[in-house]
C-alpha cells in the first residue's frame, strides 16, 4: 500500500502563474487534510475534504484559493495568480476516519516557490 | 484557541547521547498531543500521541514523552541518539472530539547528531 503520494515535489512559478498541486490519498482513505508550511513557521491547517465535498475550508485563504477532492482522481490544491507570499510547502495528509482514533499519513509535500 | 511552542530551532547532539526536545502548549481543556518527524525529503512521520491514561507514552524508533499537565508541557525523549535521527521534529495539539484538520503545529525543531 502506497503512502500519501503527493506531485510535484517541486513546483516554480512566476507571479500570476496558476499553481496544481495533487494529492493521492492512501487506499482506502476517503478524508484528505491539505496544510501549509511557510519559512520559520509550523504547519497551518486549510482545507478538509472528502471525496467530493469540501467539509472545513476555514483555514484557506478566501481569494486565489480553491481545493477539490473528485469522485476519481486525486485532490487537487489550485492558487491562482499566485504571488511571492504563497511560496511555501504544502503539506497532503489522509485518514480513515478524520478523528484522532485512527492516523493521519502525510505526504512528502509540494514545495512551491514563486519567482 | 490551542497553540504550541517549541522553544529549540535547532539542537545538536553527540550520538549515543541523551535527547530531549522540548514542547509546551496552550489548551484549555485535556489535549490530544502528538509528535511527527520529517526526514529529509520524506513527509510526517507520526512517532508517539497522547490521548489519556498514563502520562509516559511509548511511541516508534525508541522515543518516548511525558505529559506533564502542571506543566503544559509534552516533551520527546530519547536515551541514546543515532544519526539517523537526524531530522525535524514537529509537536502538534489537537482538541477533544475534533479531528485532523484541527491540529496546531508548533515551528519545529531541527535535530543535527553529530559523531
Amino acid at each position: 500500500n502506497a503512502g500519501v503520494m503527493q506531485n510535484p515535489r517541486h513546483l516554480v512559478r512566476r507571479r500570476g502563474q496558476e499553481a496544481r498541486l495533487r494529492c493521492s490519498p492512501m487506499k482506502g482513505h476517503s478524508h484528505v487534510y491539505w496544510y501549509r508550511q511557510l519559512p520559520e513557521e509550523g504547519l497551518k491547517f486549510m482545507v478538509y475534504l472528502q471525496k467530493e465535498n469540501i467539509i472545513d475550508e476555514s483555514g484557506m485563504p478566501k481569494e486565489r484559493f480553491s481545493a477539490e477532492f473528485p469522485k476519481e482522481g486525486p485532490s487537487i490544491l489550485r492558487i491562482q495568480q499566485v504571488v511571492r507570499g504563497d511560496s511555501a510547502a504544502y503539506f497532503c495528509a489522509s485518514s480513515v476516519t478524520p478523528i484522532f482514533t485512527t492516523e493521519a499519513f502525510f505526504g512528502q509535500g509540494t514545495r512551491l516557490t514563486v519567482v | 484557541a490551542q497553540s504550541v511552542t517549541q522553544p529549540d530551532i535547532h539542537i545538536t547532539v553527540s550520538e549515543g547521547a541523551s535527547l530531549e526536545l522540548r514542547c509546551n502548549y496552550s489548551y484549555g481543556a485535556t489535549p490530544y498531543l502528538f509528535w511527527y518527524v520529517q526526514s529529509p525529503g520524506q513527509g510526517l512521520q507520526l512517532l508517539l500521541k497522547y490521548f489519556s491514561g498514563d502520562t509516559l507514552v511509548q511511541g516508534i524508533k525508541g522515543f518516548e514523552a511525558e505529559f506533564k499537565r502542571s506543566q503544559s508541557s509534552f516533551n520527546l525523549r530519547k536515551p541514546s541518539v543515532h544519526w539517523s535521527d537526524a531530522a525535524e521534529y514537529f509537536c502538534a495539539v489537537g482538541a477533544r472530539n475534533t479531528g485532523f484538520q484541527k491540529l496546531v503545529f508548533g515551528t519545529g525543531t531541527r535535530l543535527l547528531v553529530s559523531p
